[in-house]
Parts: structure tokens; C-alpha cells; sequence
């Protein structure tokens, strides 16, 4: 499957844990995009990294949630002391260049917090 | 204002009803649109681009208008398996072209 791939595909935590999501874009692709998708909400863009760098963070929560996008290895979305509120479906997606459409989506991480 | 804002749905018709979706976005300098389509609990996944001129793509057709900054989606001839949640997305202009800005969506349950 040469698709975006993202592990776990579910993750429970207990308020107060760390939650992190991986996300290995397509090959070829070096420009890496997380969305949230509350419940009945629709994707909410979070962060854009290139390789090594953030490029646009301006959706991302102030406040325990980072990404990542190292030179060798998938990118990471981390959430500290996770809290209710942060159950969700957290999907990547990918592209070649950042103005190629489409971005190609993985199948997500539904974050359950109990 | 939201930014994009679509019928709440949910849509309820019979196989090989005919049914259009609606949606309005608030930037005026948006640049590019699109509608996707979501399964339950799975990935967006683009159904269609959608141009100033309108676009068909075999049932599905597109339509944006600038001036009224609205899009629309019609389908025709509905199958069992266009069952799904359509999304409009609206990509903002200048230094954020790779924003995806997505409505909340609409469920369409097409029906036997």
C-alpha cells in the first residue's frame, strides 16, 4: 500500500496520558498536513510540516498538543495530559508539493479519552 | 460567519432520485474548490474539483458561482452506494493554498 499511512488506527487514553499519532506520507511526498475532525464537526486544519520544519501551525491548540516531521521517520502528532475534549478522528494527508491537489488522506486515528 | 457552511441534511431519497447539495463560503478570495465524500468513520476522499464553468463527471455535476460564493453538487440517477457524507472544501487564496477548509457536511442516505 503505497497510500498515507497512520498508526494506530485507535487509541485510548486515560485523561491525564500522552497520545501519539504517526503518520507516514506517500512516497514522494514531503509536505505532510494533520486535520481534526471532532464529533459532528467537520476537519479542522491543524499543522503543515515539511521535512525538518513547521511550516504553518495556526490551528494547533496553544497548549499540549506538537507535531513533528523528522528527517528520517514518520511525522508525529503528540497530545500531553489528554482531556475529554480531545476525542477525535486526527487525519494526515499528504502531497507533493503544498498547492498539489488533492491531498491524499490516510485512514486516521480515532483518539478515544476515557 | 462560517467560513463554509453546507445543507445539514440528512438527504433521504429513493435509488435513481436525483439530489443537489448545497454550499456557501465566506472568503471571497478563495481560489479552488472541491467536494469530497466520507464513509462512515473512513478517510475524505475527493470526489470532484469544481470550476467556474460547472463540471460533470458521469452522474455528478458541479457548479460554482463567484459572485454569489456558492457551490453546488447534483447527482443523478442515485445508487445504493453513493450513500455517504459530502463535504465541500474551499482552499483559501494567497500564502494558504494548501489549507483545506471543509463544511461540516451533508449525509445523503440513498434508499432501495
Amino acid at each position: 500500500n503505497a497510500g498515507v499511512m497512520q498508526n494506530p488506527r485507535h487509541l485510548v487514553r486515560r485523561r491525564g496520558q500522552e497520545a501519539r499519532l504517526r503518520c507516514s506520507p506517500m512516497k514522494g511526498h514531503s509536505h505532510v498536513y494533520w486535520y481534526r475532525q471532532l464529533p459532528e464537526e467537520g476537519l479542522k486544519f491543524m499543522v503543515y510540516l515539511q521535512k525538518e520544519n513547521i511550516i504553518d501551525e495556526s490551528g494547533m491548540p496553544k497548549e499540549r498538543f506538537s507535531a513533528e516531521f523528522p528527517k528520517e521517520g514518520p511525522s508525529i502528532l503528540r497530545i500531553q495530559q489528554v482531556v475529554r475534549g480531545d476525542s477525535a478522528a486526527y487525519f494526515c494527508a499528504s502531497s507533493r508539493k503544498p498547492d498539489n491537489q488533492p491531498q491524499h488522506f490516510g485512514d486516521g486515528t480515532r483518539l478515544s479519552i476515557l | 460567519r462560517k467560513e463554509v457552511e453546507q445543507d445539514p441534511g440528512p438527504f433521504n431519497v429513493p435509488e435513481g432520485a436525483t439530489v443537489a447539495f448545497n454550499c456557501t463560503y465566506s472568503n471571497s478570495a478563495s481560489q479552488s474548490f472541491f467536494w469530497y465524500r466520507q464513509d462512515c468513520r473512513k478517510e475524505p476522499k475527493l470526489l470532484m474539483s469544481v470550476y467556474s464553468s460547472g463540471n460533470e463527471d458521469g452522474r455528478f455535476t458541479a457548479q460554482l458561482n463567484r459572485a454569489s460564493q456558492y457551490i453546488s453538487l447534483l447527482i443523478r440517477d442515485s445508487k445504493l452506494s453513493d450513500s455517504a457524507t459530502y463535504l465541500c472544501v474551499v482552499v483559501p487564496g494567497g500564502g494558504s493554498n494548501y489549507k483545506l477548509t471543509f463544511g461540516k457536511g451533508t449525509l445523503l442516505t440513498v434508499n432501495p
